[in-house]
């Protein structure tokens, strides 16, 4: 059974900086994309970042590159968020992602299967 | 802003066809696939059309994808009280390399 669970949200100052983490289960992580997809309070879904299965390739959003890194540690079933520089405009609520098939290398062909129930980011100071 | 436009709302009495549109451009609808998801409040976004047209095991015939050119389309025939959601379309676009959500559309069902 495929499991995503978010952690690591909480209240931040701006400009600090927050790592989320995305504990997963049931599948191999180093076989599928993974994303970030966070929606901002009253506003919609906005994707953030993938990490393809390959583990070289990253693609990002403008809004975000350059200050978020997405990574993960394959020993520890864990994907990762790096957000750095904290802006009140990165108050939302984060989910991670996975694409449906394995192996995807067209990200045009990446369908997002399964979600987390995210965990909520609220920069403030 | 968002470069996929779609609908902010919709709405539509039981049993009534509603349809969704989704407006891009050549560098994301109009060249690449686009997936449809349902959000319901509190719970986790869900695939609904995968490439444009195909549904995912377990999602009922009701819902329907289509595309023509830069726009798409979800349709829901025979809407029920528990369609009421926002659905958002997305697609990757090959100009800046990375997936773009529609802005969303909620779905009121009378």
């Amino acid at each position: 059974q495929v499991q995503l669970v978010e952690s690591g949200g909480g209240v931040v100052q701006p400009g600090r900086s927050l790592r989320l983490s995305c504990a997963t289960s049931g599948f191999t992580l180093s076989s599928y994309g993974l994303h970030w997809v966070r929606q901002a309070p009253g506003k919609g879904l906005e994707w953030l970042a993938v990490l393809w299965y390959d583990g070289l390739h990253k693609n990002y959003a403008e809004s975000v590159k350059g200050r978020f890194t997405i990574s993960r540690d394959n020993s520890d079933n864990t994907l990762y968020l790096q957000i750095n520089s904290l802006r009140a405009e990165d108050t939302g609520l984060y989910y991670c992602a996975r694409d449906l098939d394995p192996s995807v290398a067209v990200p045009a062909a990446m369908r997002i299967g399964y979600w987390g129930q995210g965990t909520q980011v609220t920069v403030s100071s | 802003q968002s470069v996929v436009t779609q609908p902010p709302s919709a709405s539509g009495t039981p049993g009534q066809r509603v349809n969704i549109s989704c407006s891009g451009s050549s560098s994301n609808v109009g060249n690449n696939y686009v997936y449809w998801y349902q959000h319901l409040p509190g719970s986790a976004p869900k695939l609904l059309i995968y490439r444009d047209i195909q549904r995912p095991s377990g999602v009922p015939d009701r819902f329907s994808g289509s595309k023509s050119g830069t726009s798409a389309y979800l349709a829901i025939s025979g809407v029920r009280s528990e369609d009421e959601a926002d659905y958002y379309c997305a697609a990757w676009d090959d100009r800046v390399s990375a997936m773009k959500f529609g802005g969303g559309t909620r779905l009121t069902v009378l």
